[in-house]
């Protein structure tokens, strides 16, 4: 079946570090992907998307490539602040499925 | 900005009890979800509406657990009797169906002792 595989965490930084989140996939046909993010408190908001192979989402500095090719949708930022402390999912949808399939998740925390 | 409604926040009860949670979507959303996510894990879909049809339940455990929408907005998830292993997470989220963006509420924290 469908699955994503994210980095283990927790993962900390120092402020203005550059950030990595590993992400793969295991799905049939041509999934859409996406990263999710959840600050403390709060639900999962949608951080960036990609559709189709090669697309590249961004939003807030943050961008993550469609790599059909290694199955993989890492997130990155260049320069990571305190206020992107939170838990990152990595997720995928099949029309087939119509349904997310979420990563484990990241908990990300940045110190000053 | 509209969002997704959900109540309580925080529920506490014991083993073998019913407990019930409520979801408002955001208006114009004909898809709503409940997710339910374990501490240290991401969301796992448990039944999915279009309207007031149900889409797919797959992951529901029907024994204890029952979901409805009954005029095609707001949407309550019951459990009864409640179990040690339910306590989690549980988020609702409501699109316009599709790949369009899911849309999240905060959520209700159960725990169950």
């Amino acid at each position: 079946g469908d699955s994503v595989t994210q980095m283990e965490g927790p993962v900390t930084l120092s402020e203005e570090a550059f950030l990595t989140i590993n992400c793969t996939y295991t799905a049939t046909g041509y999934p859409s992907l996406f990263w999710y993010v959840q600050y403390p408190g709060e639900g999962l908001q949608l951080l960036l998307k990609a559709t189709k192979a090669d697309d590249k989402g961004s939003n807030k500095g943050f961008e993550a490539t469609y790599r059909k090719e290694t199955t993989s949708f890492h997130l990155e930022k260049g320069s990571v602040q305190v206020s992107d402390s939170a838990v990152y999912f990595c997720a995928l949808y099949r029309s087939g499925a119509q349904k997310l399939v979420f990563g484990q998740g990241t908990r990300l925390t940045i110190n000053p | 900005e509209a969002e997704v409604a959900q109540s309580p926040r925080y529920k506490i009860t014991e083993k073998s009890q019913a407990v019930a949670f409520w979801c408002d979507p955001i208006s114009g959303h004909a898809t709503l979800y409940w997710y339910r996510q374990i501490l240290g894990q991401g969301p796992e879909l448990l039944v999915q509406f279009q309207d007031e049809s149900v889409v797919d339940d797959s992951q529901l455990p029907k024994d204890r657990f029952s979901a409805e929408r009954l005029k095609g907005v707001d949407s309550t998830l019951k459990i009864q009797p409640a179990e040690l292993g339910d306590s989690a997470m549980y988020l609702c989220a409501s699109s316009l169906g599709g790949l369009d963006e899911q849309f999240f509420g905060p959520g209700t924290r159960l725990t169950v002792l």
